[in-house]
């Protein structure tokens, strides 16, 4: 059960889209479409934002949005704002009953 | 509303237990998973382990396999996740999530955490 693998920090100005990727192997991410993204605030819990690959949990804007290829899948933020800035970590379902997160990302909102 | 309440902040010596517990409101506790996720500083999320209220059944990370156990007390609505033989890579903030996709880590709902200092 390795962590999956995101990048340490992206960054953006407000406005413009991001991407975070999340690569995992053949028996997690590649297997299931049960990938999901979490924002965490400082000082926060972590907040549902996207599951199963690309649904979005009520509330969440239509600004965030996720996809999936092979072993990584994504987290696409558009026109970002200065309070998306938080760091964000991708999971997945890896097999019987257990479950793995990503490294996490620190968006920066320049 | 869907509520989880957990036990406040602790310091234990390295080789001692933990247990913190996690009380929940505002939903059918048997519809739902209980996940544990833990989070030292600095650092990023970490996937524990789960309890099916329904029946009680677990699942825990490789990591922790033997080390640690997920209990259920549906009379008291509650959870617990105790840890044995600590150490100070076990310092961080534990956390208690409802899951609402199967076993998977998905969840919608979160205790405020409980911060677990383990120093000598």
């Amino acid at each position: 059960q390795s962590a999956l693998t995101q990048p340490a920090a992206v960054s953006g100005s407000p406005g413009q889209s991001i991407t975070i990727s999340c690569t995992g192997t053949s028996g997690d991410v590649g297997k299931y479409n049960l990938v999901s993204w979490y924002q965490q605030h400082p000082g926060k819990a972590p907040k549902l934002m996207i599951y199963e690959g690309s649904k979005r949990p009520a509330g969440v804007s239509n600004r965030f949005s996720g996809s999936k290829s092979g072993n990584t899948a994504s987290l696409t933020i558009s026109g970002l704002q200065t309070d998306d800035e938080a760091d964000y970590y991708c999971c997945s379902y890896a097999g019987s009953d257990t479950s793995v997160f990503g490294g996490g990302t620190k968006l920066t909102v320049l | 509303q869907v509520q989880l309440v957990q036990s406040g902040a602790e310091v234990k010596r390295p080789g001692a237990s933990l247990k913190v517990s996690c009380t929940a409101s505002g939903y059918t506790l048997s519809s739902h998973y209980i996940h544990w996720v833990r989070q030292a500083p600095g650092q990023g999320l970490e996937w524990m382990g789960l309890i099916n209220p329904s029946g009680g059944r677990t699942t825990y990370a490789q990591k922790f396999q033997g080390r640690v156990t997920v209990t259920s007390d549906t009379s008291a609505s509650s959870f617990y996740m105790e840890l044995r033989s600590l150490r100070s890579e076990d310092t961080a903030v534990y956390y208690c999530a409802r899951g609402i996709v199967d076993t998977a880590m998905v969840t919608d709902h979160w205790g405020q955490g409980t911060l677990v200092t383990v120093s000598s």
